[in-house]
């Protein structure tokens, strides 16, 4: 069974720095992209990042480009997302999918943005 | 970007009865190698978002055969031949040709 599981996530003030983390089980993690989508009540679901199995391809919403580092260790079946410089917009339940179209999802980790 | 357009953005409907939601691209989803990234999610309340049907009309696994999907280039259409209870959430519309964008979502209600 596919199994998504992200943490965390909190209470960060603007401009600070969060890692999010999804480990990742019941397939072979290595060979299969992997993506970040968000969810905000305002703005409904939005894509964040993916990443390629092996971690060569990378790809970012132009929201978080700059900003924002996707990475993986298939080592330990590990997605992460680095996000630096965050604002109140990044404020949102970040979920950890599989593939490019999200084939699978974890439960969600939530990430709040305020002073 | 490309911008997807959801339509209606939201519908009750008798259990039992068909539903059907539209979904329209800024632009043709039709990749050079044939193949049309469009995919429909579904988010039951309280849950995460679960893929219903991915390239326009191939159901992801265990999704029932009521859920049927159609359509090309810009323009795309999830059918629901009989709703029951168990499909109330929000629908979800999503381009897969250039990044990803997803439509603004339709709630379903049952009446």
């Amino acid at each position: 069974e596919v199994q998504l599981v992200e943490s965390g996530g909190g209470l960060v003030q603007p401009g600070g720095s969060l890692r999010l983390s999804c480990a990742a089980s019941g397939f072979t993690f290595r060979s299969y992209a992997m993506s970040w989508v968000r969810q905000t009540p305002g703005k409904g679901l939005e894509w964040v990042s993916s990443l390629s199995g092996n971690g060569s391809g990378t790809w970012y919403a132009d929201s978080v480009k700059g900003r924002f580092t996707i990475s993986r260790d298939n080592f330990k079946n590990t997605l992460y997302l680095q996000m630096d410089s965050l604002r109140a917009g990044d404020t949102a339940l970040y979920y950890c999918a599989r593939t490019g179209v999200f084939d699978y999802w974890g439960q969600g980790t939530l990430v709040t943005v305020s002073s | 970007d490309i911008v997807m357009t959801q339509t209606p953005l939201s519908l009750s409907v008798t259990p039992g009865q068909p539903a059907s939601i539209s979904c329209t691209s800024s632009q043709s989803l039709l990749h050079s190698d044939g193949k049309t990234y469009f995919y429909w999610f579904l988010q039951k309340p309280g849950h995460s978002p679960q893929l219903l049907i991915s390239e326009v009309s191939s159901r992801f696994s265990g999704v029932p055969d009521r859920f049927s999907g159609s359509g090309s280039g810009t323009d795309f259409t999830l059918r629901i031949s009989r709703v029951e209870a168990e499909d109330v959430g929000v629908y979800y519309c999503m381009q897969g040709l250039r990044l990803r964008t997803f439509g603004q979502g339709t709630k379903l209600e049952i009446k």
